[in-house]
């Protein structure tokens, strides 16, 4: 079945950690998103992909990273982890030629 | 830059009345989407309207745009516990970009 991953999704770690969220369409989708969902449950684009090698920033700063190895996969890295990262993180995922941009389940994180 | 403004932000309605959510964007709209979210969950991807005067309509939601693209509305008819949860109306302002703004959401209670 077609659809969108995300793992984990939930995350509680310590200060200082680096983590890995990983997100993996099986859609064949060329544009991949991650989005920053804050306590007040707006969301915000933070990196985009339109193909593989293919990353850029979002509209809300943020100190993570991503990659884009493979289509289908579009991990998002914090290289040391701060209570300010304590967030739900949603990734999203859409093709040139439907609008339609479809959300994973989402990983919430918590950093103590 | 673009912004969505939604109403009412939260709503509450006994089972088997009809309900209308708004979303007025401050720039003409080149996509709408609406979404609905579980909270701590993801967003469950429900219509996306992209023409003056469309409407769309999924069971018992129906969505419109206005002929200006600057408005849009979600409609639901008879209300069921199943529809609670939070909408969100999420805007791509440049076209088929993938890349969406969000309003804040309306928190959509239904008494059975």
């Amino acid at each position: 079945e077609a659809d969108i991953y995300q793992t984990p999704r939930y995350l509680v770690i310590g200060t200082g950690k680096k983590i890995t969220l990983e997100c993996s369409q099986t859609m064949g989708h060329d544009k991949m998103y991650w989005y920053q969902q804050d306590p007040g449950m707006e969301l915000h684009l933070i990196h985009y992909s339109y193909g593989v090698n293919s990353t850029e920033k979002g509209d809300l700063s943020s100190e993570s990273t991503v990659s884009r190895i493979r289509t289908e996969h579009f991990p998002l890295t914090l290289e040391s982890a701060r209570p300010s990262h304590t967030s739900q993180y949603l990734c999203a995922s859409s093709d040139s030629w439907t609008p339609d941009v479809i959300f994973g389940p989402g990983t919430r994180l918590t950093v103590l | 830059s673009q912004e969505l403004e939604q109403s009412p932000q939260s709503l509450i309605v006994q089972e088997g009345k009809n309900l209308t959510i708004n979303c007025t964007s401050s720039k003409t709209l080149y996509g709408l989407y609406w979404y609905k979210q579980k909270y701590g969950e993801g967003l469950i991807f429900l219509m996306m309207l992209q023409k003056g005067g469309e409407e769309k309509s999924h069971e018992k939601i129906t969505a419109k745009l206005d002929e200006k693209k600057q408005q849009s509305s979600l409609h639901i008819t008879a209300s069921q516990p199943s529809h609670a949860g939070i909408y969100l109306c999420g805007a791509d302002g440049t076209g088929n970009t993938g890349k969406l703004i969000f309003g804040q959401g309306t928190t959509l209670q239904v008494k059975p």
